[in-house]
């Protein structure tokens, strides 16, 4: 079984001051985990993914997480946040050797960026 | 490269019809996910196709059905359609059904029921 815990519902943050959005997971095996981001009326892009490889994973736009097995988490963070960066964001975990893959998605945080 | 393309991008529906909604993944992906999105219950996992087999089914009931075409374009529809069915639902593709497999989105298909 796995799951999945976004630990703030809403972050707001000034622009031009770091990001940090909270995320923790529970899996019984070594997992897949993911940042997505969905801006009003689309669909999710993807941010990031951390496969195994390389704790600290840099995605688009600036963004980079790090996995921390100890922790159980998958903390997003940016130096720096822009205005377009305002939208909601989703922590999501796999399980890479499932036959059928099925992602549980966390329910999500809401960022705003203040001018 | 085109994106994942959904369509139609809104719907408007009556309680007891049905409904059906389209999914053109990204050309050579071979997997098709759907999702339901409600503000009450998040991001909720319908079900997977790969090959034209439905690899994997989410907890919702018999009325939600789909399927997959040899070109990989997906279908979903929804029978009896009822109030708590109103609802964004996102279409997903990626190259395999693997776990760690990063997925695609489509900008969703938006259904309301009167």
């Amino acid at each position: 079984a796995q799951s999945v815990t976004q630990l703030d519902s809403h972050v707001s943050v000034s622009e031009g001051t770091p990001v940090l959005l909270r995320c923790n997971y529970s899996s019984s095996y070594s997992p897949s985990l993911f940042w997505y981001v969905q801006h009003p009326n689309k669909g999710l892009q993807l941010l990031l993914k951390y496969t195994s490889a390389a704790t600290l994973v840099k995605g688009i736009n600036g963004f980079e997480a790090e996995f921390k097995k100890s922790e159980t988490s998958f903390h997003l963070t940016k130096p720096s946040a822009h205005m377009s960066d305002a939208a909601e964001y989703f922590c999501v975990v796999s399980d890479p050797n499932g036959s059928a893959r099925q992602l549980t998605f966390g329910s999500g945080t809401q960022l705003t960026v203040l001018p | 490269k085109a994106g994942v393309t959904q369509t139609p991008r809104y719907l408007i529906k009556t309680r007891g019809q049905q409904v059906t909604l389209s999914c053109s993944p990204i050309s050579g992906h071979r997997s098709v996910s759907w999702y339901q999105q409600t503000p009450g219950q998040g991001l909720q996992f319908l079900f997977e196709y790969f090959s034209e087999t439905q690899r994997n089914k989410g907890n919702f009931p018999g009325r939600f059905s789909g399927r997959q075409f040899s070109n990989s374009r997906s279908e979903m529809n929804v029978s009896t359609l009822e109030l708590g069915d109103s609802a964004l639902y996102l279409c997903a593709s990626s190259l395999w059904a693997g776990g760690n497999q990063p997925q695609h989105f489509g900008d969703g298909t938006r259904l309301s029921i009167l």
